[in-house]
């Protein structure tokens, strides 16, 4: 079955720790997307990538960093300056990032937490 | 900049009641506007999608949203409940040309029996 699969489904981060959640898709969808979401808070754009080896910064960058060395692979590294990483984190994908009504497909999330 | 708000965090319905759901938006362009489910502990899923081919989108499950470009509204509605609708419903829009999806704060709904 095609799909996004993030993992793991839950994780915690140690006081000044990088730790990175996985996103793979085999949807061969040349975008993709890391979201944030916080209770009441919606979902805030944290990077995005429309072409493999390129990504861009969305709304809540800092903290965070992204590779896209692969078209099926967008991982996001929480590093020790994000100071409130406490959140749920959704990585999405879409055919492309043109045209403005492209269907996104959301992978089942990673919980971070911190101890 | 392309911006939507959705009025109420959590709608509690009796099963078999109409569910309403708000959305105004704001756009300085002809806007695309998107709903999405969110069941728990998962990501979400579409639910349908105005793009300016019809004003009365049909989606999955029964539900369907009108734009309104006199009201600036896009509100999800569906005739009879289900218990299984309980879920958190996002409205979002595309900001204008950077083709980024933006979301409202969500909705809770609760389905009584």
């Amino acid at each position: 079955d095609g799909g996004i699969t993030q993992s793991p489904k839950y994780l915690f981060r140690k006081e000044g720790q990088n730790v990175t959640l996985s996103c793979e898709q085999n949807l061969n969808h040349d975008a993709m997307y890391w979201y944030r979401q916080d209770p009441g808070q919606g979902l805030r754009l944290i990077y995005y990538s429309q072409i493999v080896n390129d990504f861009q910064k969305g709304d809540i960058a800092e903290g965070y960093s992204v590779s896209r060395e692969k078209k099926e692979s967008f991982p996001l590294t929480v590093t020790s300056a994000q100071k409130n990483p406490t959140a749920f984190y959704l990585c999405a994908s879409s055919i492309n990032a043109g045209g403005g009504n492209e269907k996104l497909f959301f992978g089942s999330g990673t919980q971070l937490s911190v101890l | 900049a392309q911006s939507v708000t959705q009025l109420g965090s959590h709608v509690s319905v009796s099963e078999g009641a109409l569910v309403l759901l708000r959305c105004n938006y704001s756009s300085s362009v002809p806007p695309y506007l998107f709903w999405y489910v969110q069941y728990p502990n998962q990501g979400l899923q579409l639910l349908l999608k105005y793009t300016s081919a019809a004003t009365l989108v049909k989606g999955i499950n029964g539900f369907e949203a009108e734009f309104k470009k006199s009201e600036t509204s896009f509100h999800l509605t569906k005739p009879s409940a289900h218990m299984s609708d309980a879920a958190e419903y996002f409205c979002a829009v595309i900001a204008g040309n950077t083709d980024k999806l933006i979301f409202g704060t969500g909705t809770r709904l609760q389905v009584f029996p």
